[in-house]
């Protein structure tokens, strides 16, 4: 079993709909971090979390630390959202991170 | 406040070959890590290197060795190319230090033949 599970793997969206995409993980953290890599492979930081909740903009992210669970939410999805998603986990006392297998999200206009 | 750059972002090579992949980290970064993502999958961590000195690394094999320069920039060297190290490898700058996030870079897509 992978340290950090994603679902959805893959997730398909009209535009304009309210998306989540969920991370668990087994390890204990230091820090959570969604990104998002889009077909030519560069990957953008979204977030980084340790406790609580982020917005920034249409996105937003939170975490249960006891639960060892996060969300990503998209809200009012747009066809440019279209990437995959992914979750990694640094732990404590590491100095690597670890990676979903990430989630290939597709809006459809 | 630059980001960071990998180089070359594309690299086609023989198997048993060599290869040196390049990565610049963001301004005010001292810490380059490097992954390996193979097609369809997430990334897998090689190694980390914080102010000069190997930090950290992942099971890979020694064929698979870098460098950290004084102005933090890194290089990936791998030899003896085998057909599975095709992939996309990517760098990510970061701050110690500072508790900052990572950066990425864009990635050096490499294919063995």
């Amino acid at each position: 079993k992978n340290e950090v599970e994603q679902s959805p793997q893959n997730l398909t969206a009209q535009e304009g709909e309210f998306i989540t995409i969920n991370c668990s993980y087994s390890v204990g953290i230091s820090a959570l971090h969604w990104l998002q890599q889009h077909p030519g492979g560069g990957i953008v930081s979204l977030f980084m979390l340790s406790s609580g909740k982020k917005k920034h903009g249409r996105l937003i992210a939170t975490i249960n630390i006891q639960e060892k669970h996060s969300s990503l939410h998209i809200t009012a999805s747009h066809p440019r959202d279209s990437a995959v998603y992914i979750c990694a986990v640094r732990g404590t006392g590491n100095n690597d991170m670890r990676f979903g297998a990430g989630t290939r999200l597709t809006v459809k206009p | 406040e630059t980001g960071v750059t990998q180089s070359p972002t594309h690299l086609i090579k023989t198997r048993g070959q060599q290869v040196t992949l390049r990565c610049s980290s963001q301004s005010g970064h001292n810490t380059v890590s490097w992954y390996q993502q193979a097609l369809g999958q997430g990334p897998q961590f090689i190694f980390q290197y914080y102010r000069e000195e190997e930090n950290g690394r992942g099971n890979f094999p020694p064929r698979f060795s870098g460098l950290q320069f004084p102005n933090y920039s890194s290089e990936l060297n791998v030899n003896a190319l085998e057909l599975d190290d095709s992939a996309l490898y990517l760098c990510a700058s970061s701050s110690r230090d500072r508790g900052l996030g990572y950066t990425f870079g864009s990635g050096t897509r490499l294919t063995v033949v």
